[in-house]
C-alpha cells in the first residue's frame, strides 16, 4: 500500500483477555517499528524489527508483550492478559534508511488505540 | 525513557504570527528530526538536521540546532489554522544505535483564525 496500515484502529477489551495488533509496513521498508503513546505524551519505543528478527525489544514493558514480523512485512504485536494500564495508541512505523543515516526518517501508521476496561 | 524536552508545552498563536516551539535532549546525537501529529492521527516527519549544521530549512519551517547547549528550536513563519497540532522533536543518540528514535513530550501548537 501508499503508506503503513494498522488495523484495528479501535479496540476496546477486558482487563485479562488477549488482543493483537497488526501493523502492514510500506513495501520494501526494511525496518519495523512499534512505539506506544500515552495521552499528552510523545511516543515510546517498544521494539525494532530489521527484516524478521527483533534486533531490539528493550522497550517491551513486560513479558505480556510480544511481537512477531515472520517473513519480514507485516508484523504483529502481541499483549497477553491486558492490564488498564496498557490503555494506549499503539503506533507502528516503517523506514527503509535507518533514522541514524542523515537522510533516514520514520513513515507512521493512524495507530490503533487500545482501551482496556 | 524519553530524550527531549519540549517547551512549551502548549502554545497559542493567531494565524499569520510565527510559532516558535523548543527542544532540549540530553546525549549527543546523530541527527535531530522534527514530526507533527493532528488530533488522532499519525505522526509526520517534517524536517531533520544533522549534528554538524546549524540551519536548515524546509518551505515555512526553519530548523536550528545548538549542539553545544543540546537545544533545537523549530520555527513556523506566516502560521495557519491548519498548521494547528502537535510538534515532536525526535533524536537519534551517536555512539550507538542509529535505529532508535527518540521522542519527546511534544509542543501543542494552537493557531486561531
Amino acid at each position: 500500500g501508499a503508506g503503513v496500515s494498522q488495523t484495528p484502529s479501535n479496540k476496546v477489551t477486558e482487563k485479562g483477555k488477549y488482543v493483537e495488533l497488526r501493523c502492514d509496513p510500506i513495501s520494501g521498508h526494511t525496518a519495523l517499528y512499534w512505539y506506544r503513546q500515552s495521552l499528552g505524551q510523545g511516543p515510546e519505543f517498544l521494539i525494532y524489527f530489521q527484516g524478521t528478527g527483533a534486533a531490539d525489544d528493550s522497550g517491551l514493558p513486560n513479558d505480556r508483550f510480544f511481537a512477531v514480523r515472520p517473513e519480514g512485512s507485516v508484523s504483529t504485536l502481541k499483549i497477553q492478559r491486558t492490564e488498564r494500564g496498557d490503555s494506549a495508541v499503539y503506533l507502528c512505523a516503517s523506514s527503509a534508511v535507518p533514522p541514524g543515516r542523515n537522510t533516514g526518517e520514520l513513515f507512521f501508521g493512524e495507530g490503533s488505540r487500545l482501551t482496556v476496561l | 525513557s524519553q530524550q527531549g524536552e519540549e517547551d512549551p508545552q502548549a502554545l497559542s498563536i493567531q494565524e499569520g504570527e510565527n510559532a516558535t516551539m523548543n527542544c532540549s535532549y540530553k546525549t549527543s546525537i546523530n541527527n535531530l528530526q522534527w514530526y507533527r501529529q493532528n488530533s488522532g492521527r499519525g505522526l509526520v516527519h517534517l524536517i531533520l538536521i544533522r549534528s554538524n549544521e546549524r540551519e536548515n530549512h524546509s518551505g515555512r519551517l526553519r530548523v536550528t540546532l545548538d549542539t553545544s547547549k543540546k537545544s533545537s528550536s523549530l520555527l513556523i513563519t506566516a502560521s495557519r489554522a491548519a498548521d494547528t497540532a502537535s510538534y515532536f522533536c525526535a533524536t537519534v543518540h551517536s555512539g550507538g544505535s542509529n535505529y532508535k528514535l527518540t521522542f519527546g513530550k511534544g509542543t501543542l501548537l494552537t493557531v486561531n483564525p
